[in-house]
């Protein structure tokens, strides 16, 4: 079975610069996650999405933070502009369904760099 | 809400011996979700064991137990016979069962020597 794909691996950008992360979840996992691994910290959720509609994104800065979830597959998470606090690995997760003791699987992540 | 506090940033361990890892939350919940995770040099986050809090019996996953204490709010995990593969950031995650949101701690850094 195939996992989480993510990408790109790495990106490094410029300050006030905009930037786009892609995630393809577990076939056949409804649920799928955004979160944000600052260097030395536990991941943070950012937006949880059941099928294609938003559960929770009461973490998501959205003033400079979009992400969609289109057919309920792929997802991407955009930061439009980047700053220096934004630096960090962003990790996408899915789970079959959004219950509290369903098992999230993760992605390797993207790791983000603005300098 | 929701807190994890994981209060050993990093721990070393010789290899086959035995290591436990700190865990104390704190939630208003009754029922909630307790998880290990770890986390390779890799970056890929997998889950290690997971306890429910309605169970009075501590979960175990072969080499990997828990010690589950509710009234405590505490949640450790033991590693016994610990291998060079074990080294990795350990997270301590929790979910409330009115929620969906997976609340981690700061990690432990766990280094097995040879």
């Amino acid at each position: 079975e195939a996992g989480v794909a993510q990408s790109p691996r790495y990106k490094i950008i410029e300050k006030r610069q905009s930037v786009a992360f892609w995630c393809n979840p577990i076939s056949g996992h409804a649920t799928l996650y955004w979160y944000q691994q600052i260097l030395g910290q536990g991941p943070k959720l950012l937006i949880q999405f059941q099928n294609n509609g938003v559960v929770d994104d009461s973490q998501l800065p959205k003033d400079r933070f979009s992400a969609e979830r289109l057919k309920g597959v792929d997802s991407t998470l955009k930061i439009q502009p980047a700053k220096l606090e934004d630096s960090a690995v962003y990790l996408c997760a899915s789970s079959f369904a959004g219950g509290t003791g369903h098992e999230q699987f993760f992605g390797p992540g993207t790791r983000l760099t603005v300098l | 809400a929701q807190t994890v506090t994981q209060s050993q940033p990093e721990m070393s361990v010789q290899e086959a011996e035995t290591v436990t890892l700190s865990c104390t939350y704190d939630t208003s919940e009754n029922n909630y979700y307790l998880f290990w995770y770890k986390q390779p040099p890799s970056r890929q986050m997998i889950l290690v064991i997971r306890q429910e809090a309605y169970k009075q019996q501590n979960a175990t996953e072969n080499r990997f137990s828990v010690n589950f204490q509710k009234a405590a709010k505490s949640f450790s995990l033991k590693i016994s016979d610990s291998q060079l593969g074990d080294t990795a950031m350990y997270f301590c995650a929790l979910r409330e069962t009115s929620g969906s949101r997976l609340t981690f701690g700061e990690g432990t850094q766990l280094t097995v020597n040879p």
